[in-house]
């Protein structure tokens, strides 16, 4: 996991409430992901950046917002449009989007 | 459509015992590929790649991957299992055409090694 820090380690949310994912890393990395794992099935992205002020939506970004302000932070939103938030997500960085993702430890989000 | 199938939920190997955990691709040209796995409730950690050259590609922990153009196959593969081996165990690939970057992952198959 070593240089990318995600907290807190487990969020619960209430209905209607939107929280916040915290992301960082000190790699020095250019791109940032974050993906969404839910049981029996393969990682999915729903944000990425390539470069700081920059982002793009994966395959999964409704109910979900980001930012990059900081090559060093990419926090994710879950907002309350989003209705299934339960699941494990992952932040991970790489030198540039064809190169290799390192990942965070995740956190667990669960709803009251 | 680019996909990557892992097709087995589950593999169970006694410990000593070489292990395989499976993996076959789809990509509309030349993939770059890549094994990660995962201990419970932590993220991914980075095991091997195969970009181009060698089809058999060595990693961390001692495992290796083969990689089979014709049968468009990436493997995992080590030698002696061991114990600490256990985890989930993530295939995914990229193709290297395109401005497509994005990664697609299989649903993941869990080793369990038995002492």
């Amino acid at each position: 996991d070593g240089g990318i820090t995600q907290s807190p380690k487990y969020l619960f949310r209430k209905e209607g409430q939107n929280v916040t994912l915290s992301c960082e890393q000190n790699l020095n990395h250019d791109a940032m992901y974050w993906y969404r794992q839910d049981p029996g099935q393969g990682l999915r992205l729903i944000y990425y950046s390539q470069i700081v002020n920059d982002f793009q939506k994966g395959d999964i970004a409704e109910g979900y917002s980001v930012s990059r302000e900081k090559k060093e932070s990419f926090p994710l939103t879950v907002t309350s449009a989003q209705k299934n938030p339960t699941a494990f997500y992952l932040c991970a960085s790489s030198t540039g989007l064809q190169e290799t993702q390192y990942f965070g430890p995740g956190t667990r989000l669960l709803v009251l | 459509a680019q996909s990557v199938a892992q097709p087995e939920d589950q593999v169970n190997v006694a410990e000593g015992n070489p292990l395989t955990v499976k993996c076959t691709y789809s990509v509309s040209g030349n993939p770059y590929l890549f094994w990660y796995v995962q201990y419970p409730n932590r993220g991914l950690q980075f095991l091997l790649k195969y970009i181009t050259g060698d089809n058999l590609v060595k990693g961390s922990y001692g495992f290796e991957a083969e990689f089979n153009k014709s049968q468009t196959s990436f493997h995992l593969k080590k030698p002696s299992a061991l114990v600490s081996d256990s985890a989930l165990y993530f295939c995914a690939v990229r193709d290297i055409r395109g401005s497509n970057y994005q990664l697609i992952w299989g649903a993941g198959t869990k080793l369990i090694i038995k002492p």
